[in-house]
């Protein structure tokens, strides 16, 4: 059973570019979180998407916008790239609210230059 | 506001006991989690605790919680070589139940 898959792993983009990372949740899933960790810190939450609909959004400006579609897959899109989106995007799925329940992707590293 | 630290480094001998500890802020947290990420991984879910409860034990490892002091503790027991990774405490709330707040991680260092 394939948990989840994030593409690219690896990305390296120019500062002002638009960058669209990919995320796909285990079976089962129906909800998908995404996260921000930058080195050295721990994950940050961007926002989470159930039912094709933004739920819950952290401290993130609207640069960051997602989308989720009908088979519970997820985009992430970062928009006017900064030097300081460089990070790790870590993609989380889970059942409805089950924070329990929460399987990590093994994330799409973004360099920014 | 919501927050949770930890110590950025601990160093233990091959078969000693490790122990990670964290603070948070928010005193309406529900569940706290330890997750650990070994590197080019994602994170995985070690164990977790309700926070109605002082003490979890699963296997080697020992979750205690004092809420009084909003301080959570993950005690490793026997310590190998292959536990060598960086260990995020993190929390939920009743105000924010679909995000999970992480600290800065402890990074474990295990040494022969």
């Amino acid at each position: 059973d394939a948990g989840v898959t994030q593409s690219p792993t690896h990305l390296i983009k120019t500062r002002g570019q638009q960058v669209t990372l990919r995320c796909s949740p285990k079976s089962g899933h129906d909800t998908v979180s995404w996260y921000q960790q930058a080195l050295g810190q721990g994950p940050q939450f961007i926002f989470q998407y159930y039912e094709e609909e933004e739920r819950q959004r952290g401290n993130f400006p609207d640069r960051f916008s997602g989308h989720q579609f009908p088979n519970y897959s997820s985009e992430l899109n970062v928009n006017a790239l900064l030097l300081g989106d460089s990070a790790l995007y870590l993609c989380a799925s889970s059942q409805d609210r089950a924070v329990i329940g929460y399987t990590f992707g093994s994330g799409t590293r973004l360099t920014v230059v | 506001g919501e927050d949770v630290e930890q110590s950025l480094f601990l160093s233990v001998r091959e078969g000693d006991s490790s122990v990670i500890n964290c603070t948070y802020t928010d005193s309406s947290s529900t569940y706290l989690y330890w997750y650990k990420q070994e590197p080019g991984a994602g994170l995985q879910l070690l164990t977790y605790i309700f926070s109605n409860m002082d003490m979890k034990q699963d296997q080697r490892l020992t979750v205690l919680l004092n809420k009084k002091d909003k301080h959570l503790s993950l005690r490793i027991a026997d310590t190998q070589t292959g536990d060598s990774a960086i260990y995020f405490c993190a929390e939920t709330s009743y105000s924010s139940a679909s995000k999970i707040i992480f600290g800065s991680g402890t990074r474990l260092s295990i040494r022969p």
